[in-house]
């Protein structure tokens, strides 16, 4: 089945130590999505790939990064995790355009001790 | 203030009430989206409506986008325990562009 996956399921990094989560996607859609979404909170929108044109919100800390080495894997890093930073990370793709519709993955849970 | 107003943010519901969540935009909404997740995992999407006026059904959730577009409701018939989650609205919104805007969620309970 075309999908979108998230690895690793669960996250475990030590403060101020570079962490890198990863999104593959089966579906060849041109757009990924970075989502962080802490406790009880929605879902907040990091930073977006369209084809290889990268869209950083104006309010995502200098802390994340993106790469996007092809049109199937997308990555985030994040430089130096703060206890701040521990929440969970949303990956999903959509072909572009409005109301084309989102795939989720089933996200990382990043714990910072 | 957010562009996608969730309510309620909580609901305590008994085995086989029907209840109502509601989203609502402070602008234009291009495309309007459902989806529930569990504590600690991802989101499952449910439905996604885009024409005023328009309604879907699934089983027993049944989701309409009103006709001038600026507003959702979700609505859960006869609800179970597997209803139990946080359901989330998500919204294509006018300038927003290729991105889903969410609302803060309805955690939702349901007491046997």
């Amino acid at each position: 089945d075309a999908m979108v996956i998230q690895n690793p399921r669960y996250q475990v990094t030590q403060f101020g130590k570079p962490v890198t989560l990863s999104c593959s996607q089966t579906l060849n859609h041109n757009v990924m999505y970075w989502y962080q979404q802490k406790s009880s909170q929605a879902p907040k929108l990091l930073f977006h790939y369209y084809d290889k044109d990268f869209n950083n919100e104006a309010d995502t800390p200098d802390n994340f990064q993106s790469r996007r080495p092809n049109t199937s894997f997308c990555f985030l890093d994040i430089r130096s995790p703060g206890l701040g930073d521990a929440a969970m990370y949303l990956c999903a793709t959509s072909r572009g355009g409005p109301v084309v519709g989102y795939t989720f993955g089933s996200g990382t849970r990043l714990t910072v001790v | 203030s957010q562009e996608l107003e969730q309510s309620p943010q909580s609901l305590i519901v008994q085995e086989g009430k029907n209840l109502t969540i509601n989203c609502t935009s402070s602008k234009t909404l291009y495309g309007l989206y459902w989806y529930k997740q569990k504590y600690g995992e991802g989101l499952i999407f449910l439905m996604m409506l885009q024409k005023g006026g328009e309604e879907k059904s699934h089983e027993k959730i049944t989701a309409k986008l009103d006709e001038k577009k600026q507003q959702s409701s979700l609505h859960i018939t006869a609800s179970q325990p597997s209803h139990a989650g946080i359901y989330l609205c998500g919204a294509d919104i006018a300038t927003s562009g290729s991105r889903l805007t969410f609302g803060e969620g309805t955690q939702l309970t349901v007491n046997p």
